[in-house]
């Protein structure tokens, strides 16, 4: 079936290490997103890709970075940079060009500090 | 700037009661998306429903149907007779393409809805 994954479900970040998360898409979706969760905030964008190797910071990019090498993979790294990264972290893809396509989101990723 | 605006925080009933989730939102695009998701307890978002700007007109899926009123910028999400089933947090969501040439979606804070059996 198609659809997207995200690993692992949960992650622990000790103080001053970088961590990685994994979104994977089967859709031929164009684009990807990395979206952040906290209790009572919604979804808050931190970075999107259009195509295969651009991307583009959303609107709390500060700390982390992303890779769009190929099609399916978008992977997220949280950097030491991050102060505050205990969240719930989604990814989700959809097609591009007019229409505004929903979005299809992955299972998520929760991160915590140890 | 957009805005989406879901003043209920948390919501119970009692399953087979109705319940209205409300949606506002604010924009300055002529053309937008707005867009409603569930979020059962594993996480994921799952598609409900998509409506454009141009089309006002209500939509009945099974249960759940949607009242779109652009007078008053509001996009109403009700379920009827309400399932155990349909506890989960319910997103609304704006889109429209930002000037970077993207379909900027700006998420309202989510309505938390438990159905007590």
């Amino acid at each position: 079936d198609g659809g997207i994954t995200q690993s692992p479900k949960y992650l622990f970040r000790k103080e001053g290490q970088n961590v990685t998360l994994s979104c994977e898409q089967n859709l031929n979706h164009d684009a990807m997103y990395w979206y952040r969760q906290d209790p009572g905030q919604g979804l808050r964008l931190i970075y999107y890709s259009q195509i295969v190797n651009d991307f583009q910071k959303g609107d709390i990019a500060e700390g982390y970075s992303v890779s769009r090498e190929k099609k399916e993979s978008f992977p997220l790294t949280v950097t030491s940079a991050q102060k505050n990264p205990t969240a719930f972290y989604l990814c989700a893809s959809s097609f591009e060009g007019e229409g505004n396509q929903p979005q299809h989101f992955g299972d998520g990723t929760r991160l915590s500090i140890l | 700037a957009q805005k989406v605006t879901q003043a209920q925080t948390e919501i119970s009933v009692v399953e087979k009661e109705d319940v209205t989730l409300d949606c506002v939102y604010e924009t300055r695009d002529t053309t937008y998306y707005l867009f409603w998701y569930k979020q059962p307890p594993s996480g994921e978002l799952v598609f409900l429903i998509r409506r454009n700007s141009f089309d006002e007109q209500n939509e009945i899926s099974g249960r759940y149907s949607w009242n779109f009123q652009k007078s008053t910028s509001s996009f109403n999400f009700t379920i009827t007779a309400s399932q155990v089933v349909d506890s989960a947090v319910y997103f609304c969501a704006l889109s429209a393409w930002n000037s970077g040439g993207y379909q900027k979606v700006t998420f309202g804070t989510g309505t938390k809805l438990q159905v007590i059996p």
